[in-house]
């Protein structure tokens, strides 16, 4: 069984550009789920998608967007990248919704927004 | 409003020593889940348990426990004879029965140094 990756592990990028961060969930699982990590907090929900529809955002703005593909995979875009973007992009995956099932994570991405 | 808050934002324990890990938590809902990860300073978050709110008993796994009080809204979790592998942060959520998303509110970690 294949667990949660991610990529690319680093990242810097600088103030204005746009970034794409991808990840494969587990076998077997149709929900993915994003949160960011700030340094020394606990993860916030960014959002999550079932079957290739968000079902459910945090409170993060509109330049924060993802995309899950037929094979379940997701993406996480953010345009117009600020300082503060800068943390560690955990994307998790669950048999869910309907349980809530268990998250699995992923080893993360971290971005530096320079 | 959901939330979950982890006062010790830090623990140092010698190795061996029992240690317990406080979690409280707010939610108006009747039916949610709580949950314990772990996370080692690779970074990936390990899930630990998940417990529902109907479900009081106290659960037991090797040297891990967890208890579970509703009257006091806590969640905790000890660690018995720990050992230095289990140096990590350690972090509370909830899921409140909101419908929709099952989004997990994480408190904000307690980091546990288990020292030899």
């Amino acid at each position: 069984e294949t667990g949660v990756t991610q990529s690319p592990t680093h990242l810097i990028k600088t103030r204005g550009q746009q970034v794409t961060l991808r990840c494969s969930s587990q076998s077997g699982h149709n929900t993915v789920s994003w949160y960011q990590q700030a340094l020394g907090q606990g993860p916030q929900f960014i959002f999550q998608y079932y079957r290739e529809e968000e079902n459910g955002r945090g409170n993060f703005p509109p330049r924060f967007s993802g995309l899950q593909f037929p094979n379940y995979s997701s993406e996480l875009n953010v345009n117009a990248l600020e300082l503060d973007d800068s943390a560690l992009y955990l994307c998790a995956s669950s048999l869910g919704p309907g349980g809530p099932y268990e998250q699995y994570f992923g080893p993360g991405t971290r971005l530096t927004v320079t | 409003a959901q939330k979950v808050t982890q006062a010790q934002t830090e623990i140092s324990v010698v190795e061996k020593e029992d240690v317990t890990l406080d979690c409280v938590y707010e939610t108006r809902d009747t039916t949610y889940y709580l949950f314990w990860y772990k996370q080692p300073p690779s970074g990936e978050l390990v899930f630990l348990i998940r417990r529902n709110s109907f479900d009081e008993q106290n659960e037991i796994s090797g040297r891990y426990s967890w208890n579970f009080q509703k009257s006091t809204s806590s969640f905790n979790f000890t660690i018995t004879a720990s050992q230095v592998v289990d140096s990590a942060v350690y972090f509370c959520a909830l899921i409140p029965n909101q419908g929709g998303s099952e989004k997990l509110v994480f408190g904000k970690g307690t980091k546990l140094t288990v020292n030899p």
